[in-house]
């Protein structure tokens, strides 16, 4: 069974960067055509895809945040991590990162972590 | 603003039948596979559906998806108090800039 798991500081000051860890177990971040990938749900709202990315270094990020966010994967610790910079108080948050297939016109998350709250303030 | 677009809300008495819509375009779900995920109050979503109408292991057979068109459909069946939870849709886009997106999501109350 795959299990997701998020860390990272729960709180951030405005213009910094947020950085966030996911680590996998109970599967290989490099197997598959899997991508691993961040959303977020600001409290009391929807989800929102932040991006995506295969350990093969293939990456997708959604437009809204191409220019502050950056997934990287790393294989040796079967992890892979956000960083989100300059943020503000949009971004603040509940955090998560998931197991996304993605084939053709396929695209769903399977796998998903518990969530972490990330606080924006000074 | 949603890419796709969900009844905020809906409900029905136990027992009964509900069908939650998603509407989308032919940038999205007229060319693209959609997903559900059922949002428990305080927990991350789950996969309920995916590829349209596929169910994944331990998902009963109470839901099921559709699409026609630029449209899904997420039918429960024999409602139960513990189906109250945030319902949102998910598609990938191919419009100026790829990307996966959700419907606003639709709480569900059982009445």
């Amino acid at each position: 069974q795959v299990q997701l798991q998020e860390s990272g500081p729960g709180l951030v000051k405005p213009s910094e960067t947020l950085s966030l860890t996911c680590t996998v177990s109970g599967g290989s971040i490099s197997s598959g055509s899997y991508y691993w990938s961040w959303l977020r749900q600001p409290p009391g709202k929807g989800l929102e895809w932040i991006g995506f990315m295969h350990y093969s270094g293939r990456s997708d990020y959604n437009p809204s945040l191409k220019s502050r966010a950056t997934i990287s994967v790393d294989t040796s610790k079967n992890q892979f991590s956000l960083k989100l910079i300059s943020v503000t108080a949009a971004d603040a948050a509940l955090y998560y990162c998931a197991r996304f297939n993605f084939n053709g016109p396929n695209t769903h998350g399977d796998y998903w972590g518990q969530g972490t709250l990330v606080t924006v303030s000074s | 603003q949603s890419v796709l677009t969900q009844p905020p809300s809906v409900s029905a008495a136990p027992g009964q039948k509900v069908t939650i819509s998603c509407s989308g375009s032919s940038f999205n779900i007229g060319n693209n596979h959609v997903s559900w995920y059922q949002q428990l109050p305080g927990t991350a979503p789950k996969l309920l559906i995916y590829e349209n109408n596929k169910r994944p292991s331990g998902i009963p057979d109470r839901f099921s998806g559709s699409k026609s068109g630029t449209s899904a459909t997420l039918g429960i069946t024999g409602l139960q108090t513990g189906d109250e939870a945030d319902y949102y849709c998910g598609t990938w886009d191919n419009s100026l800039s790829t990307h996966v997106v959700f419907g606003g999501g639709t709480q569900l109350t059982v009445l």
